[in-house]
């Protein structure tokens, strides 16, 4: 079983659409949590932390759920510049990072 | 500029060659990572080095090998170039994390490696 696992879509969805993305992550100490988002031929860049308590960056909702070892990353009103590949990410011993296989969104118009 | 650059951005090379890529910051971080991105966009810890000490070392053919002359530059040596190594390698770094305070990564454009 992977360590990170997050369905890679792709998610095809319009303007305006709310779309929802969910991981799972296998190592019951991983210390924290992120969404990262990857542009085409680009490098991976934070796009939130993920709380217990959840927490929102305007259109982006991150939630986290340790007894079920579940993130979820929650993108209200798309946008086309939101089209990318969304990486869930865990820590392990603090240090590296562990990444998810990705999952691929595209917005159109 | 503040941030990690990394050179080549490009490097195409045969089979059996030495190669090396570069990175640097400049973000005054003391903690810096290589990872590898393999063709099915699976991005992996490779090396981390702090303080130029070796802290990470995942499972890795040691045709890799890493070089941290100061904590402002890593760098990655492969010896031997396999097809398998064709991939893109980001440089990544970050201040050193402590306990269970994380402290963001901060990563290079990569660098794509295609051996023929």
């Amino acid at each position: 079983r992977k360590e990170v696992e997050q369905d890679p879509g792709p998610f095809n969805v319009p303007e305006g659409a709310t779309v929802a993305f969910n991981c799972t992550y296998s190592n019951s100490a991983s210390q924290s949590f992120f969404w990262y988002r990857q542009d085409c031929r680009k490098e991976p860049k934070l796009l939130m932390s993920v709380y217990s308590s959840g927490n929102e960056d305007g259109r982006f909702t991150a939630q986290l759920n340790r007894a079920s070892q579940y993130i979820s990353l929650l993108i209200r009103d798309s946008k086309l510049s939101d089209s990318a590949t969304y990486l869930c990410v865990v820590t392990k011993a603090g240090t590296a990072l562990i990444f998810g296989k990705g999952t691929t969104l595209s917005v159109s118009s | 500029d503040t941030a990690v650059s990394q050179t080549p951005k490009y490097l195409v090379t045969q089979m059996g060659n030495d190669k090396s890529i570069k990175c640097e910051q400049n973000l005054g971080h003391d903690t810096m990572y290589w990872y590898k991105q393999d063709s099915k966009k699976f991005l992996k810890i490779m090396f981390s080095y702090n303080n130029k000490e070796l802290i990470i070392n995942e499972t890795v053919p040691n045709r890799f090998s890493p070089k941290s002359p100061d904590k402002a530059h890593l760098n990655l040596h492969i010896n031997s170039l396999e097809l398998g190594d064709s991939a893109v390698y980001f440089c990544a770094s970050s201040r050193r994390p402590s306990g269970t305070n994380y402290n963001e990564q901060f990563f290079g454009p990569g660098t794509r490696l295609t051996v023929l």
